[in-house]
């Protein structure tokens, strides 16, 4: 079975730029959560999202968004890029339903740099 | 919210020894705790995970154990060896069992293990 695809795994921006970066789940999961990896704040979530609808939302600015298609792959949006969105952009995909079946099986990662 | 500290945040063993990593959380209502791998250049790798039902599980070289009254949890890895060097994260759920895609993580434990 396919593991989590992100693309790009690299990316450079301008700040005030925005960027669009893209996650496939495993086949056959329908939640997609998205988080951001600095050295500074660590391992933070930013949203996700379960059969097309944000189900919960991390402490992050309106800047950043995301949405969820209809075939589960998602993407997230960072809009007027700051030097502080410079991170690593971490996609987990997990089945999504009651518990019992959370375990989040996470990509290789968006590596984001803002000059 | 949910807030996890995660201890020590460098550990090195030599191989063959035992590593323990100890994590607290503050949220009494969190109920699944799962811990990742992480190496460099990768995403997270989920290796073990435990929910509030049980107080510890094991599989093979690798055990996490579970105190809800004390509110921390642990991973046990036995018989170290130099493919376990990679930073090791706590995470948390604090969704009530529901399974809402967010964990949760402490800042990590830089692993080295000496041959």
């Amino acid at each position: 079975k396919a593991g989590v695809t992100q693309t790009p795994r690299y990316l450079i921006k301008t700040r005030g730029q925005q960027v669009t970066l893209s996650c496939s789940p495993i086949s056959g999961h329908r939640s997609v959560s998205w988080y951001q990896q600095t050295p500074g704040q660590g391992l933070q979530f930013l949203f996700e999202y379960f059969s097309e609808t944000q189900r919960n939302k991390g402490n992050f600015p309106g800047r950043f968004s995301g949405r969820q298609f209809s075939n589960s792959r998602s993407e997230m949006n960072v809009s007027t890029l700051e030097l502080g969105d410079s991170a690593l952009y971490l996609c987990a995909s997990s089945r999504g339903q009651l518990a019992g079946n959370g375990e989040q099986y996470f990509g290789p990662g968006t590596r984001l740099t803002v000059t | 919210g949910e807030n996890v500290e995660q201890h020590p945040s460098t550990l090195s063993v030599q191989e063959g020894d035992s590593a323990v990593i100890k994590c607290t959380y503050s949220d009494s209502a969190s109920n699944y705790f799962p811990w990742y791998k992480q190496e460099l250049g990768k995403g997270p790798q989920l290796i073990i995970d435990i929910r509030s039902n049980v107080g510890e599980k094991k599989d093979q070289r690798i055990a996490v154990t579970l105190n809800k009254t004390a509110k921390h949890f642990s991973l046990h890895i036995t018989e170290t060896q130099p493919e376990d060097s990679a930073v090791y994260f706590c995470a948390a759920d604090p969704d009530r069992g529901s399974t809402l895609g967010r964990l949760y993580f402490g800042r990590g434990t830089q692993l080295t293990v000496w041959p």
